[in-house]
């Protein structure tokens, strides 16, 4: 069964905790994205990544870090950092390369810190 | 920069009766141009898409027509049916890198019984 999945569903921190969403796919996308969405709003780029051990800033990226050590793995942490961590989280990814590709996206975590 | 305009931001139609959802892109590099929908609390999920070589495409009740010169993009909906209600977003393959994705900020969708 290919696709992308993420975990957990939903998530509740304390403020000032550090948290890690997890996002894998088996679909041999080269490429991952992350994506914040805030209630009744658009889609906002945290991180992508085309490679293995190479990633890249979106536009809103500060207080979140990642990783990608492997091909089929892109971890998201939230950190202390982040003002306002209560969101929807939403992990995808796609082919690479020229020409533009569909993004197929994961199911989400919900993540609220209080 | 970079940007992708979507109008309206709600649209509100009689079921049965036909949507339109609109969009502008800035760069002229741009060549693929996909649309998804996004049912409340779901994942967004691709309905259909569009290349730069190709005015029209349809897809049963939905298609996208693409205009170049002008640079915008639209969705058509005919039929409506409750089942279409839903947040769409368009986006645009950006320039610079064209695997990523400049989006749009969505429509909100509302079809009346």
């Amino acid at each position: 069964d290919g696709g992308i999945t993420q975990s957990p569903k939903y998530l509740f921190r304390k403020e000032g905790q550090n948290v890690t969403l997890s996002c894998e796919q088996n679909l041999n996308h080269d490429a991952m994205y992350w994506y914040r969405q805030d209630p009744g709003q658009g889609l906002r780029l945290i991180y992508y990544s085309q490679i293995v051990n190479d990633f890249q800033k979106g536009d809103i990226a500060e207080g979140y870090s990642v990783s990608r050590e492997k091909k089929e793995s892109f971890p998201l942490t939230v950190t202390s950092a982040q003002k306002n961590p209560t969101a929807f989280y939403l992990c995808a990814s796609s082919m690479s390369g020229s020409g533009g590709y569909e993004q197929y996206f994961g199911p989400g975590t919900r993540l609220t810190v209080t | 920069g970079e940007n992708v305009e979507q109008h309206p931001s709600t649209l509100s139609v009689q079921e049965g009766d036909s949507a339109v959802i609109k969009c502008t892109y800035s760069d002229s590099a741009s060549n693929y141009f996909p649309w998804y929908k996004q049912e409340l609390g779901k994942r967004p999920q691709l309905i259909i898409d569009i290349r730069s070589n190709v005015g029209e495409k349809k897809d049963q009740r939905i298609a996208v027509t693409l205009n170049k010169t002008a640079k915008h993009f639209s969705l058509h909906i005919t039929e409506t049916q409750p089942e279409d209600s839903a947040v769409y977003f368009c986006a645009a393959s950006s320039g610079d890198s064209n695997y990523q994705l400049i989006w749009g900020a969505g429509t909100k969708l509302i079809i009346k019984p």
